[in-house]
């Protein structure tokens, strides 16, 4: 079964710096997904990505699939209180077990003001 | 538009009690899924509806869970009788009919039995 291994476990960050998450697969990714879930709230829908070297942004968020589509980044530019949270990555397995995803455990991600 | 709604959004039981957890998915969505959250675990998948069919109950722990959707529209989840390790988030999601759509989540039901 595919296992998804996010780092940092938890990350603390001073407003205004930058930060990466990582995100590595032991199978291919086939779909990629990018959750971000604050307490006791539902997880927030951020980028989705399914093609080898593929990069979204959405406002001050970039999320990358490499290559070999195995490891994904997600980097926050100039963080504010607002990006803090807990950052899930999910993957789809691949053919028909679309929408199954496989979670990482999560980071979390405190930004001091 | 209205996102993934559930309901209840906290629940406690006692153990041995019974829990009906609902799910309404976006409007026109033909996916449906459960997955759950235990403490210190990661979210793991429960089962996935297209429309009223069961695509895939693999991840469904026993058979003290149920979960139904009739007419493809809401869906529940039932748990009977509830046991203290079923404690956690139970998070229902939609998405379209195509693969690679996004995969929208509600906001969880989370259930704690004592």
């Amino acid at each position: 079964s595919q296992e998804l291994e996010q780092s940092p476990q938890s990350l603390i960050v001073q407003e205004g710096k930058n930060l990466t998450i990582n995100c590595t697969s032991s199978k291919t990714l086939y779909g990629l997904y990018w959750y971000k879930q604050k307490y006791g709230e539902g997880l927030i829908f951020l980028m989705m990505l399914q093609k080898g070297g593929e990069e979204k942004s959405h406002e001050k968020i970039t999320a990358k699939l490499d290559e070999k589509k195995q490891q994904s980044s997600l980097h926050i530019t100039a963080s504010q209180p607002s990006h803090a949270g807990i950052y899930l990555c999910g993957a789809e397995g691949g053919g028909t077990s679309y929408g199954k995803l496989t979670f990482g455990q999560g980071t979390i991600l405190t930004v001091h003001p | 538009e209205a996102g993934v709604t559930q309901f209840p959004s906290h629940s406690v039981i006692e153990k041995g009690q019974t829990v009906t957890l609902r799910c309404d998915p976006i409007s026109g969505h033909d996916n449906l899924y459960w997955y759950r959250r235990v403490m210190g675990k990661e979210i793991k998948f429960l089962l996935h509806f297209v429309k009223e069919s069961k695509q895939d109950e693999s991840g469904m722990p026993n058979n003290r869970f149920l979960a139904e959707r009739t007419g493809g529209t809401y869906s529940t989840l039932k748990v009977q009788p509830a046991e203290l390790e079923d404690s956690g988030v139970y998070f229902c999601a939609s998405s379209p009919g195509r693969p690679g759509n996004t995969i929208y989540f509600g906001e969880g039901s989370w259930l704690t039995v004592v």
